[in-house]
């Protein structure tokens, strides 16, 4: 199948930094990519669709200005989380559609989790 | 809007039992995808089974089948001869049936623990 790889898998930043993590399409070209948080016992929450070449399209009470999202090729997206904190710290999950896959298959990457101090 | 429902947060069973894991949804849309998606401790998505809506017949996937009842809006899976690495969070999820991008509608999950 398809392998979407993240990284890096986990980091640890200070309160006012940013971190950025990337989203990779190892064997297949993503024209769009998915990124998702989750909070711990939680489910998967949509936070933006990456489109490769154009902006990013933010759900609803995302703030794009904190969570910058670039997808310069068809097979890297990154996520930057801008000024974090502690708030912020949680699972980070992308995911793309591939040819190789079945009818609506995404595949998804390890993840990526952030604790901000 | 598309709503994903799993009322069951956490489910128990014996190692070589069978379990079913309940999950409905709401949507206007007559054609789409319903998935359902393991998370192990690894935290990695992996697709278990998938089920298009316009298949009457339920999609079946070695261990794994799932009972598809789509004027209920009902979309449960059971696994068979359970194992000790089926442990793991299992999500329900709803996607719609069209061209272009699209991202997936999760149910808050079931978290199932495989007893020796």
């Amino acid at each position: 199948g398809a392998v979407v790889s993240q990284h890096p898998s986990w980091v640890i930043c200070k309160s006012g930094t940013s971190v950025k993590i990337e989203c990779r399409s190892l064997d297949f070209q993503a024209t769009t990519m998915f990124w998702y948080r989750q909070f711990p016992k939680q489910s998967l929450m949509l936070m933006a669709t990456s489109n490769e070449g154009s902006k990013a399209t933010y759900e609803q009470g995302v703030e794009k200005d904190k969570f910058l999202i670039n997808h310069a090729s068809l097979t890297l997206s990154t996520l930057t989380v801008t000024s974090a904190h502690p708030e912020d710290s949680s699972f980070y999950i992308c995911s793309a559609r591939s040819g190789a896959g079945g009818p609506g298959e995404l595949f998804f990457g390890e993840g990526s989790r952030l604790t901000v101090l | 809007a598309q709503t994903v429902t799993q009322s069951q947060p956490e489910m128990s069973v014996q190692e070589a039992e069978t379990v079913t894991l309940s999950c409905t949804y709401d949507t206007s849309e007559s054609n789409y995808y319903l998935f359902w998606y393991k998370q192990p401790p690894s935290r990695q998505m992996i697709l278990v089974i998938r089920q298009e809506a316009y298949k009457q017949q339920n999609a079946t996937e070695n261990r794994f089948s799932v009972n598809f009842q789509k004027a209920a809006k009902s979309f449960s899976l059971k696994i068979s001869d359970s194992q000790l690495g089926d442990t793991a969070m299992y999500f329900c999820a709803f996607m719609k049936h069209q061209t272009g991008a699209n991202n997936l509608f999760f149910g808050t999950g079931t978290r199932l623990t495989v007893i020796p």
